[in-house]
């Protein structure tokens, strides 16, 4: 079964602060991917990478850098952090396309930003 | 880029009746996948439908790539199924977004016991 780790579960930070929100996939996929989720919104991607070194720009970027070290590895960084930050994130990975090739989501983290 | 509209936004439904969630897409896709998030926020695939009809236990998806929507059956409704239903379409092949993964708002789903 294919594994997506995020940690932490749940970050409290402050208006300013700096938060790295990290990703591990054990899938050996090329793709992973940053959402966030908010109510009245569903998922909306903020950025994604198809391998180590690549960073592919989503759809609500700013505000967010990230970074994929290696194969497993994506970090998504908040800076600057902003209340309208506050937000259930998800990790996600996946093969390239195939044979209908699925995404795989981590458990998500839970920010919060006061 | 693509747009995705799911309905109904919520459904609440009595154990035993069918569900019927329906999505539309703005962009013609492939690989249009179905996702079921529990009401604790986990969230796992259900099935990958680009066209045509597809059946996973007692689940049945239709996909009309040209007149670009997708609907979801659930029959027999148990209580186990409550959740939000998300469906999400890649973007067009030819418009360099074809990795990005565009998710509906959702069908949040009550079976009532």
């Amino acid at each position: 079964e294919a594994a997506v780790t995020q940690s932490p579960r749940n970050k409290v930070t402050v208006t300013g602060g700096n938060v790295t929100l990290s990703c591990r996939q054990t899938n050996s996929h090329n793709y992973m991917y940053w959402y966030r989720q908010d109510t009245g919104h569903g998922l909306r991607l903020i950025h994604y990478s198809y391998g180590a070194g690549n960073l592919q720009i989503g759809d609500v970027p700013d505000g967010y850098k990230a970074t994929r070290t290696t194969q497993e590895d994506f970090f998504l960084l908040l800076e600057l952090a902003s209340p309208s930050q506050t937000s259930l994130y998800f990790c996600a990975s996946r093969g390239d396309w195939g044979s209908a090739e699925t995404l795989y989501f981590g458990s998500g983290t839970r920010l919060t930003v006061l | 880029g693509q747009q995705v509209q799911q309905s109904p936004a919520s459904l609440v439904l009595q154990e035993g009746e069918n569900a019927e969630l329906q999505c539309n897409f703005s962009s013609t896709a492939t690989q249009l996948q179905w996702f079921y998030q529990s009401p604790g926020g986990s969230l796992v695939s259900l099935l990958s439908n680009p066209s045509g009809t597809k059946h996973t236990g007692r689940l049945t998806s239709t996909t009309v790539t040209k007149e670009r929507r997708s609907s979801l059956h659930i029959s027999s409704s148990q209580t186990t199924d409550s959740g939000t239903y998300l469906c999400a379409p890649p973007g067009a092949l030819l418009s360099g977004s074809f990795n990005k993964l565009t998710f509906g708002a959702g069908t949040r789903l009550a079976v009532c016991p």
